[in-house]
């Protein structure tokens, strides 16, 4: 079963640093660009960034809310993704997301969206 | 406030066809970029509903449909069903921003 588990969630005070994992089973997850993605208290989806594939030297990219203070990282050995969270605000409270980037070719386009996705992991800022 | 604006919510009877709308600019809808949707049942994760504007994948009911012109695109559901309930969601590039976006998600009501 195709399938990604997020944890490492919980309570932090502003100021303070969170690590969220995403692990991955089911397929190659060396062969796919992943992202995060997150969901405020009743709120809408923000994306928060993305890593590459090896071919494409692992190469991230963020949201301007977020870049400076987050880090995305992967390890392929262990289908693993990783969100470092720094310097955390109260405005970064929300359920945090793993995604899977696929390709989806039709009438000779492809297309890249995100076709799997986690459970999600609630981070809680507040002191 | 959304870079992708939709309507917060729609409603229709069961057996009936609704339309969620999703505006754009010229710096992601009407730049060319593909839209998709997504559907967010109540406390679960997003799921794919429709990739490149109006293709479903593979399990997604013909009842969906997606479609885009100009900086706007649209995700039409017929014969509404009460476990459509949910918030739905598109999503493009934006050049201007060099980010993804969302729209602010659109809750459907089945009455």
């Amino acid at each position: 079963e195709v399938q990604l588990v997020e944890s490492g969630g919980g309570l932090v005070q502003p100021g303070g640093s969170l690590r969220l994992s995403c692990a991955a089973s089911g397929f190659t997850f060396s062969d796919h660009y992943m992202d995060w993605v997150r969901q405020a208290p009743g709120k809408g989806l923000e994306w928060v960034g993305r890593t590459r594939d090896k071919a494409n030297s692992y190469t991230t990219e963020y949201a301007a809310s977020v870049k400076g203070r987050f880090t995305i990282s992967r390890d392929d050995s262990k289908n693993s993704l990783y969100l470092q969270m720094n310097s955390l605000k109260t405005e970064d409270t929300a359920v945090y997301y793993c995604a899977r980037v696929n390709k989806y070719c039709s009438d000779g386009t492809c297309y890249y969206p995100f076709d799997i996705w986690g459970q999600g992991t609630m981070v809680t800022v507040s002191s | 406030q959304s870079v992708l604006t939709q309507p917060p919510s729609v409603s229709g009877a069961p057996g009936q066809r609704v339309t969620i709308s999703c505006t754009g600019s010229s710096s992601n809808i009407g730049a060319g970029f593909d839209v998709h949707w997504y559907q967010q049942l109540p406390r679960t994760a997003p799921k794919l509903l429709i990739y490149g504007n109006s293709y479903r994948p593979s399990g997604v009911p013909d009842r969906f449909s997606g479609s885009k012109s100009g900086t706007s695109a649209s995700l039409a559901i017929t014969g509404l069903q009460a476990e459509d309930e949910a918030d739905y969601y598109c999503q493009a590039y934006d050049n201007s921003l060099s980010a993804w976006v969302f729209g602010g998600g659109t809750k459907l009501t089945v009455l």
